[in-house]
């Protein structure tokens, strides 16, 4: 079965600093692999997918993410980080015609001014 | 559209009474799904319909727990009788289409079982 290990349980940037979260997925075929934000007090909202073609992916609010088979890994970024992307981030992994999405335990982002 | 609407938006409960959570999903989505988001397990898949038919229910922990979804607007998440280790936050999600995997989230209920 797929799962997901998000190594960072929380990280704090600085405002304007760059942002990078850690991903690592175990799946034996091609995953596919979601980011997810959750805002406090709110639900999920997706940032960026990927499924295939374009090993790097742009999303909602800035942010990126980079699929590498070779390390099984989906780091997410975002070059210029702000006050406003405070919240949870989460990445998650599915496999083809299988709704069972399986989450990361989440990232906790903090930003300092 | 209004997104994924879920009620109530908290509720307290005393152990041993039914709890009924509720969800109405974005309208022309067909998949709709179960979460329970705690701090020791993170979020985890209850179950989740496809028309309205229940697909996969491998993650109700228990007979405690059932869901329907009558209609193809409306779910309910019941618990009885509820214990306080089922205090989490319930979200509901719904997407669109054949291994369509763009879930969009309600903004959860939080349940607290006292």
């Amino acid at each position: 079965a797929q799962s997901v290990t998000q190594p960072d349980i929380h990280i704090t940037v600085s405002e304007g600093a760059s942002l990078e979260l850690r991903c690592n997925y175990s799946y034996g075929a091609t995953p596919y692999l979601f980011w997810y934000v959750q805002s406090p007090g709110q639900g999920l909202q997706l940032l960026l997918k990927y499924f295939s073609g374009d090993t790097l992916v742009q999303g909602i609010k800035g942010f990126e993410a980079e699929f590498k088979r070779s390390q099984s890994s989906f780091n997410l970024r975002k070059p210029s980080v702000h006050w406003s992307d405070a919240a949870e981030y989460f990445c998650a992994v599915a496999s083809y015609n299988n709704n069972d999405m399986r989450f990361g335990a989440g990232t906790r982002l903090t930003v300092k001014p | 559209d209004a997104g994924v609407i879920q009620s109530p938006r908290h509720e307290v409960t005393e152990m041993g009474q039914e709890v009924t959570l509720r969800c109405k999903p974005i309208s022309g989505h067909d998949y709709l799904f179960w979460y329970r988001q705690t701090m020791m397990r993170g979020l985890e898949l209850l179950i989740y319909f496809n028309n309205n038919v229940p697909i996969d229910d491998s993650g109700m922990p228990e007979d405690r727990f059932s869901a329907k979804m009558p209609n193809a607007s409306f779910s309910t998440l019941k618990i009885q009788p509820s214990e306080p280790r089922d205090s989490a936050v319930y979200f509901c999600a719904s997407s669109w289409g054949r291994s369509s995997y763009e879930q969009y989230f309600g903004p959860g209920t939080r349940l607290t079982v006292t």
